[in-house]
């Protein structure tokens, strides 16, 4: 079945200590969003990929970053994990054109620092 | 990105009433999703409506979006308790980006 993978699904890192949360789809999907969600928060767009270009929201910190090398994976890198960054990251994806088109959500990665 | 309000934040159902949940916005919306997250799970698509008064059913859930395209609904009837979790409203634009609602949490009473 197509479908959206993320790996790890739980992932414990330091505080301060780089990190790289992985992304993968089977659908064939010009678009690759990273969400950040909080305990009883809606998801929070980070950025997402339009085909090869990044498209960073306004209040993403400068600690997130994102690689999309091909159309299908995205990861999401977190330079220097504050305790703060603790949380669920889920990525998606949707089609475009003669839109708008649902999302597809990953399973989502948990992230601990510690 | 437009934004929108979403009342209740939690909805504490007994188990076989209805209720629902309310999706506002200031400004004229193109068209509105709403999805479903269960307790440890991801958001997982429902429906979208685009036109001007259109409803919308899926068994026991009913979407509305309003006359103006300000605001939209969800009902559900007769609830059950795999209805448990969290139902978010989100709107469209750029043609494809979501600005999701805060979500109403939903729990069931047996």
């Amino acid at each position: 079945d197509a479908m959206v993978i993320q790996n790890p699904r739980y992932q414990v890192t330091q505080f301060g200590k780089p990190v790289t949360l992985s992304c993968s789809q089977t659908l064939n999907h010009n678009v690759m969003y990273w969400y950040q969600q909080k305990s009883s928060q809606a998801p929070k767009l980070l950025f997402h990929y339009y085909d090869k270009d990044f498209n960073n929201e306004a209040d993403t910190p400068d600690n997130f970053q994102s690689r999309r090398p091909n159309t299908s994976f995205c990861f999401l890198d977190i330079r220097s994990p504050g305790l703060g960054d603790a949380a669920m990251y889920l990525c998606a994806t949707s089609r475009v054109g003669g839109g708008p088109y649902e999302q597809y959500f990953g399973p989502g990665t948990r992230l601990t620092v510690t | 990105g437009q934004q929108v309000m979403q009342i209740p934040q939690y909805q504490h159902v007994q188990e076989g009433e209805d209720f629902t949940t309310y999706c506002n916005s200031s400004t004229t919306l193109s068209n509105i999703q709403w999805y479903k997250q269960r307790p440890g799970g991801h958001p997982v698509f429902l429906i979208q409506l685009v036109k001007s008064g259109e409803v919308k059913k899926q068994k026991r859930l009913t979407f509305q979006f309003g006359e103006a395209k300000k605001n939209s609904s969800l009902h559900i009837t007769a609830t059950q308790t795999t209805d448990v979790g969290t139902y978010f409203c989100a709107a469209t634009h750029n043609d494809y980006k979501l600005s999701f609602g805060a979500g109403t949490t939903v729990t069931v009473r047996a």
